[in-house]
């Protein structure tokens, strides 16, 4: 089945710790996002890539990093400069409309 | 304030009633609209895609555009309690980015 998978599904990040979220599609679409959801604010984008090898900052990217290496993967990786990491994290293919993955829910320990 | 405005809720209504979730918003170019419907702790699943002004009718769903007032909605006929989720909705001027709204709670009681 064509779809988007994210993993870990639940993953815990301790003190100083960089974490990389994992967001793959076999969809063959070329635009690849990632958006932060908090309670009662709705989706917050941080970062998009229309093609691979390039991506550009959403509007809360400080304290993440991703690659486009591959038209089908697109990871994330929340530093240790992200001093509020607990949230939801999803990933999500195709321009419009957009198609999403199950998410990650990041907590600290 | 923001963009795309969107009532939290919770929105609780008995079995079998028509349910009318609501998004207002500010910037007179958007052109594509889009709801989302998300469980809990699953990733959102699209429901309904509009091009500018007009209606779209899928099963029990209905989603409406009026450009003039800046307002969308959803319509939800012969409400089940399957149908209790968050309701997202988001648009687009034509550019890789969508604005969302912050999510409806819709609560459909037995």
């Amino acid at each position: 089945d064509g779809g988007i998978t994210q993993s870990p599904k639940y993953l815990f990040r301790k003190e100083g710790q960089n974490v990389t979220l994992s967001c793959e599609q076999n969809l063959n679409h070329d635009a690849m996002y990632w958006y932060r959801q908090d309670p009662g604010q709705g989706l917050r984008l941080i970062y998009y890539s229309q093609i691979v090898n390039d991506f550009q900052k959403g509007d809360i990217a400080e304290g993440y990093s991703v690659s486009r290496e591959k038209k089908e993967s697109f990871p994330l990786t929340v530093t240790s400069a992200q001093k509020n990491p607990t949230a939801f994290y999803l990933c999500a293919s195709n321009f419009r409309p957009q198609h999403f993955g199950d998410g990650t829910r990041l907590s600290i320990l | 304030q923001k963009e795309v405005e969107q009532d939290p809720g919770p929105l609780s209504v008995p079995e079998g009633a028509i349910v009318s979730l609501n998004c207002t918003y500010s910037n007179s170019a958007f052109q594509y609209f889009m709801w989302y419907r998300q469980y809990s702790r699953k990733g959102p699943e699209l429901l309904m895609y509009t091009y500018s002004s007009g209606n779209k009718e899928d099963g029990r769903f209905t989603a409406q555009v009026d450009k003039s007032s800046k307002y969308i909605s959803l319509f939800i006929r012969d409400s089940q309690p399957s149908d209790s989720a968050t309701y997202l909705c988001a648009m687009s001027e034509g550019n890789y980015q969508l604005i969302w709204g912050a999510g409806t709670k819709l609560i459909i009681k037995p």
